[in-house]
């Protein structure tokens, strides 16, 4: 089956810092990639996503961009603010199986902004 | 246009009770998902409804159950309470148009609902 793995956190980082969070998966076909993130206290919001390979998802500062070759979808941003302080997922949909409405998550990852 | 709501937003039942979660979807979306989000096994797939069917269906007991009415908005029902149910139950809506699998659709995720169950 489909699956996501992140890399082990939390990430703790100094304001302006540059902020790489890995993410990698497992999937048949071609999935759909997304990167949520989690605020306290509140729901999951979409950051950006990319939908096919070499696409470039955008969004806020942040990049990420689907690497089918190496299975991969990294999480960038140049100079992180201590307001993006939160909980990071990456995540995906399709690619084969049955995939009615159902992303699949990695484990999050903690990333605190010190000023 | 509004997001997706939840309510309530916070619960706190025994064991051994049942509980009804709600979820309002963003107009004109109809697909909803529910997701169990715990510290130890993360966020994990429930069900997913589309036009009062559901399509899909994660690895839960049968306690967990769901339904969609005519207006897209969901319920999920858990029955005879564990502690270990003790979670963040999310919501998402998606748009869907075609009722056909697009796995490019984005899902919107409501508040979630905390429930606690002592």
């Amino acid at each position: 089956g489909n699956s996501v793995t992140q890399m082990e956190g939390p990430v703790t980082l100094s304001e302006e810092a540059f902020l790489t969070i890995n993410c990698t998966y497992t999937a048949t076909g071609y999935p759909s990639l997304f990167w949520y993130v989690q605020y306290p206290g509140e729901g999951l919001q979409l950051l950006l996503k990319a939908t096919k390979a070499d696409d470039k998802g955008s969004n806020k500062g942040f990049e990420a961009t689907y690497r089918k070759e190496t299975t991969s979808f990294h999480l960038e941003k140049g100079s992180v603010q201590v307001s993006d302080s939160a909980v990071y997922f990456c995540a995906l949909s399709g690619g084969g199986g049955t995939s009615y409405g159902k992303l699949t998550f990695g484990q999050g990852t903690i990333l605190t902004v010190h000023p | 246009k509004a997001g997706v709501t939840q309510t309530p937003r916070y619960l706190i039942k025994t064991r051994g009770q049942q509980v009804t979660l709600s979820c309002s979807p963003i107009s004109g979306h109809r697909s909803v998902s529910w997701y169990q989000q715990t510290p130890g096994q993360g966020l994990q797939f429930l069900f997913e409804y589309f036009s009062e069917t559901q399509r899909n269906k994660g690895n839960f007991p049968g306690r967990f159950s769901g339904r969609q009415f005519s207006n897209s908005r969901s319920e999920m029902n858990v029955s005879t309470l564990e502690l270990g149910d003790s979670a963040l139950y999310l919501c998402a809506s998606s748009l869907d148009p075609s009722g056909k699998v697009r796995s490019y659709n984005e899902q919107f995720f409501g508040p979630g609902t905390r429930l606690t169950v002592l």
